[in-house]
Protein backbone atom coordinates (compact mmCIF):
# COMPACT_ATOMS: atom_id res chain seq x y z
CA UNK A 1 0.00 0.00 0.00
CA UNK A 2 1.24 3.37 -0.84
CA UNK A 3 0.77 5.04 2.88
CA UNK A 4 3.36 5.97 5.33
CA UNK A 5 2.01 5.55 9.31
CA UNK A 6 3.20 8.17 11.76
CA UNK A 7 1.92 8.83 15.31
CA UNK A 8 0.14 11.74 15.96
CA UNK A 9 1.81 12.77 19.16
CA UNK A 10 4.69 12.14 20.79
CA UNK A 11 6.02 13.45 24.37
CA UNK A 12 9.36 13.85 26.50
CA UNK A 13 10.78 15.82 29.07
CA UNK A 14 13.93 17.99 27.80
CA UNK A 15 17.22 15.24 28.02
CA UNK A 16 14.90 12.32 26.96
CA UNK A 17 15.46 10.18 23.61
CA UNK A 18 12.72 11.06 21.18
CA UNK A 19 11.57 8.38 18.90
CA UNK A 20 8.83 8.82 16.38
CA UNK A 21 8.34 5.82 14.18
CA UNK A 22 7.07 5.69 10.19
CA UNK A 23 5.17 2.54 8.82
CA UNK A 24 5.32 1.68 5.29
CA UNK A 25 5.47 -1.48 3.06
CA UNK A 26 7.38 1.01 0.41
CA UNK A 27 10.16 1.38 2.93
CA UNK A 28 11.54 -2.01 2.73
CA UNK A 29 12.26 -1.24 -0.77
CA UNK A 30 13.09 2.77 -0.68
CA UNK A 31 14.65 5.29 1.09
CA UNK A 32 13.59 7.36 3.62
CA UNK A 33 13.94 11.51 4.68
CA UNK A 34 12.19 13.00 7.66
CA UNK A 35 11.42 16.75 8.01
CA UNK A 36 10.57 18.81 10.94
CA UNK A 37 8.41 21.99 10.54
CA UNK A 38 8.15 24.93 12.96
CA UNK A 39 4.80 26.64 13.28
CA UNK A 40 4.59 29.04 10.21
CA UNK A 41 7.67 27.78 8.98
CA UNK A 42 8.79 25.99 5.94
CA UNK A 43 9.66 21.84 6.30
CA UNK A 44 13.44 21.49 6.81
CA UNK A 45 15.46 18.45 6.22
CA UNK A 46 16.75 16.27 9.27
CA UNK A 47 17.25 12.80 7.84
CA UNK A 48 17.90 11.76 4.20
CA UNK A 49 18.42 7.70 3.16
CA UNK A 50 16.81 6.43 6.36
CA UNK A 51 20.11 7.39 8.34
CA UNK A 52 22.20 9.83 6.91
CA UNK A 53 22.22 13.98 8.61
CA UNK A 54 22.42 16.86 6.01
CA UNK A 55 25.47 19.41 7.33
CA UNK A 56 24.00 21.91 10.04
CA UNK A 57 21.95 19.33 11.58
CA UNK A 58 22.50 18.56 15.13
CA UNK A 59 24.41 15.27 15.95
CA UNK A 60 21.40 14.54 18.30
CA UNK A 61 19.30 13.37 15.19
CA UNK A 62 19.54 10.13 13.51
CA UNK A 63 17.56 7.54 11.70
CA UNK A 64 17.21 3.87 11.16
CA UNK A 65 15.35 1.34 9.59
CA UNK A 66 14.34 -2.12 9.51
CA UNK A 67 11.87 -3.91 7.37
CA UNK A 68 9.16 -1.72 7.03
CA UNK A 69 9.33 0.69 9.67
CA UNK A 70 11.86 3.59 10.04
CA UNK A 71 12.84 5.48 13.11
CA UNK A 72 13.90 9.18 13.76
CA UNK A 73 15.89 9.51 17.13
CA UNK A 74 16.38 12.43 19.11
CA UNK A 75 18.87 11.66 21.82
CA UNK A 76 18.68 14.49 24.22
CA UNK A 77 16.01 16.12 22.75
CA UNK A 78 15.68 19.84 23.60
CA UNK A 79 12.93 22.41 23.91
CA UNK A 80 13.91 23.83 20.15
CA UNK A 81 13.29 20.41 19.00
CA UNK A 82 9.54 21.06 19.73
CA UNK A 83 7.93 20.57 16.08
CA UNK A 84 5.87 18.40 13.92
CA UNK A 85 8.32 15.67 11.96
CA UNK A 86 7.14 14.12 8.96
CA UNK A 87 8.20 11.17 6.98
CA UNK A 88 8.44 10.61 3.14
CA UNK A 89 9.46 8.42 0.87
CA UNK A 90 8.75 7.36 -2.91
CA UNK A 91 6.31 4.96 -3.78
CA UNK A 92 6.89 1.83 -6.61
CA UNK A 93 4.45 3.97 -9.29
CA UNK A 94 6.89 7.09 -9.22
CA UNK A 95 5.13 8.61 -6.90
CA UNK A 96 5.65 10.66 -3.62
CA UNK A 97 4.56 10.12 -0.13
CA UNK A 98 4.43 11.84 2.94
CA UNK A 99 3.43 10.54 6.67
CA UNK A 100 0.66 12.20 8.32
CA UNK A 101 3.30 13.78 10.95
CA UNK A 102 3.84 13.40 14.67
CA UNK A 103 3.95 16.35 17.00
CA UNK A 104 6.65 15.97 19.06
CA UNK A 105 6.19 17.90 22.67
CA UNK A 106 9.32 18.39 24.29
CA UNK A 107 8.33 20.23 28.51
CA UNK B 1 23.37 30.24 -0.16
CA UNK B 2 20.07 28.53 -1.60
CA UNK B 3 16.70 30.59 -2.23
CA UNK B 4 13.19 29.51 -3.79
CA UNK B 5 11.08 32.12 -3.65
CA UNK B 6 6.96 31.07 -4.62
CA UNK B 7 5.00 34.15 -5.71
CA UNK B 8 1.33 33.67 -7.46
CA UNK B 9 -0.82 32.70 -4.89
CA UNK B 10 -3.97 34.44 -4.07
CA UNK B 11 -7.63 34.32 -3.75
CA UNK B 12 -9.44 32.38 -6.85
CA UNK B 13 -13.10 31.12 -7.34
CA UNK B 14 -13.72 27.62 -7.63
CA UNK B 15 -13.21 26.91 -10.99
CA UNK B 16 -10.82 29.29 -11.41
CA UNK B 17 -7.16 29.23 -12.38
CA UNK B 18 -3.35 30.68 -10.95
CA UNK B 19 -0.15 30.19 -12.15
CA UNK B 20 2.48 29.84 -9.76
CA UNK B 21 6.05 30.36 -10.13
CA UNK B 22 9.02 30.01 -8.20
CA UNK B 23 12.14 31.88 -8.45
CA UNK B 24 15.56 29.58 -7.89
CA UNK B 25 19.22 31.13 -6.93
CA UNK B 26 22.28 29.87 -5.56
CA UNK B 27 22.46 26.69 -6.98
CA UNK B 28 22.98 24.82 -10.74
CA UNK B 29 19.10 24.97 -11.12
CA UNK B 30 19.16 22.85 -14.35
CA UNK B 31 20.52 19.92 -12.88
CA UNK B 32 17.85 19.02 -10.04
CA UNK B 33 14.50 17.67 -10.40
CA UNK B 34 11.82 19.88 -8.54
CA UNK B 35 8.52 19.08 -6.73
CA UNK B 36 5.62 21.26 -5.61
CA UNK B 37 4.09 20.47 -2.13
CA UNK B 38 1.50 21.81 -0.41
CA UNK B 39 -0.06 22.19 2.96
CA UNK B 40 -3.65 22.92 3.66
CA UNK B 41 -4.78 24.77 6.92
CA UNK B 42 -3.33 22.85 9.95
CA UNK B 43 -3.26 19.77 7.78
CA UNK B 44 0.09 17.93 6.95
CA UNK B 45 2.43 17.90 3.97
CA UNK B 46 1.11 16.51 0.22
CA UNK B 47 3.40 15.82 -2.53
CA UNK B 48 1.55 17.63 -5.70
CA UNK B 49 4.51 17.12 -8.59
CA UNK B 50 8.06 16.13 -9.54
CA UNK B 51 9.99 17.17 -12.91
CA UNK B 52 12.96 16.10 -13.22
CA UNK B 53 16.05 18.47 -14.18
CA UNK B 54 14.96 18.83 -18.06
CA UNK B 55 11.73 18.34 -17.26
CA UNK B 56 11.32 15.13 -19.60
CA UNK B 57 9.87 13.41 -16.71
CA UNK B 58 6.47 14.35 -14.71
CA UNK B 59 4.40 13.32 -12.10
CA UNK B 60 1.67 14.35 -10.21
CA UNK B 61 -0.34 12.91 -7.46
CA UNK B 62 -3.59 11.47 -7.91
CA UNK B 63 -5.75 14.34 -6.08
CA UNK B 64 -4.26 17.14 -9.26
CA UNK B 65 -4.00 14.91 -12.50
CA UNK B 66 -6.00 16.42 -15.18
CA UNK B 67 -5.95 19.68 -13.53
CA UNK B 68 -2.56 20.81 -12.61
CA UNK B 69 0.47 21.23 -15.00
CA UNK B 70 4.13 21.58 -13.63
CA UNK B 71 6.91 22.92 -16.06
CA UNK B 72 10.48 24.73 -15.77
CA UNK B 73 12.60 27.13 -17.53
CA UNK B 74 15.70 26.33 -16.90
CA UNK B 75 17.18 29.33 -18.72
CA UNK B 76 15.02 31.53 -16.48
CA UNK B 77 15.57 29.86 -13.18
CA UNK B 78 12.27 29.11 -12.66
CA UNK B 79 9.66 26.25 -11.93
CA UNK B 80 5.95 26.91 -12.70
CA UNK B 81 2.54 25.23 -11.28
CA UNK B 82 -0.68 25.81 -13.56
CA UNK B 83 -3.34 25.18 -11.72
CA UNK B 84 -6.80 24.59 -13.26
CA UNK B 85 -10.50 23.57 -12.04
CA UNK B 86 -9.26 24.59 -8.67
CA UNK B 87 -11.85 23.23 -5.79
CA UNK B 88 -12.00 24.67 -2.38
CA UNK B 89 -9.70 21.24 -1.39
CA UNK B 90 -7.24 22.73 -3.22
CA UNK B 91 -7.01 25.57 -0.54
CA UNK B 92 -3.31 25.51 0.80
CA UNK B 93 0.56 26.72 0.88
CA UNK B 94 2.35 25.62 -2.22
CA UNK B 95 5.67 25.20 -1.40
CA UNK B 96 8.25 24.56 -4.29
CA UNK B 97 11.16 22.32 -3.33
CA UNK B 98 14.37 21.40 -4.40
CA UNK B 99 14.27 17.64 -4.57
CA UNK B 100 12.86 18.03 -1.25
CA UNK B 101 15.91 18.88 0.54
CA UNK B 102 15.61 22.87 0.17
CA UNK B 103 11.93 24.76 0.43
CA UNK B 104 10.80 28.05 -0.49
CA UNK B 105 8.83 29.87 1.63
CA UNK B 106 5.30 29.36 0.23
CA UNK B 107 2.37 31.00 -1.33
CA UNK B 108 -1.08 30.79 -0.22
CA UNK B 109 -3.90 29.61 -2.57
CA UNK B 110 -6.95 30.09 -1.09
CA UNK B 111 -10.02 28.83 -3.42
CA UNK B 112 -13.43 29.88 -2.24
CA UNK B 113 -16.77 32.40 -3.23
Amino acid sequence: SYELTQPSSVSVSPGQTARITCSGDVLAKKYARWFQQKPGQAPVLVIYKDSERPSGIPERFSGSSSGTTVTLTISGAQVEDEADYYCYSAADNNLRIFGGGTKLTVL
Amino acid sequence: EVQLVESGGGLVQPGGSLRLSCAASGFTFSSYEMNWVRQAPGKGLEWVSYISSSGSTIYYADSVKGRFTISRDNAKNSLYLQMNSLRAEDTAVYYCARAVDYWGQGTLVTVSS
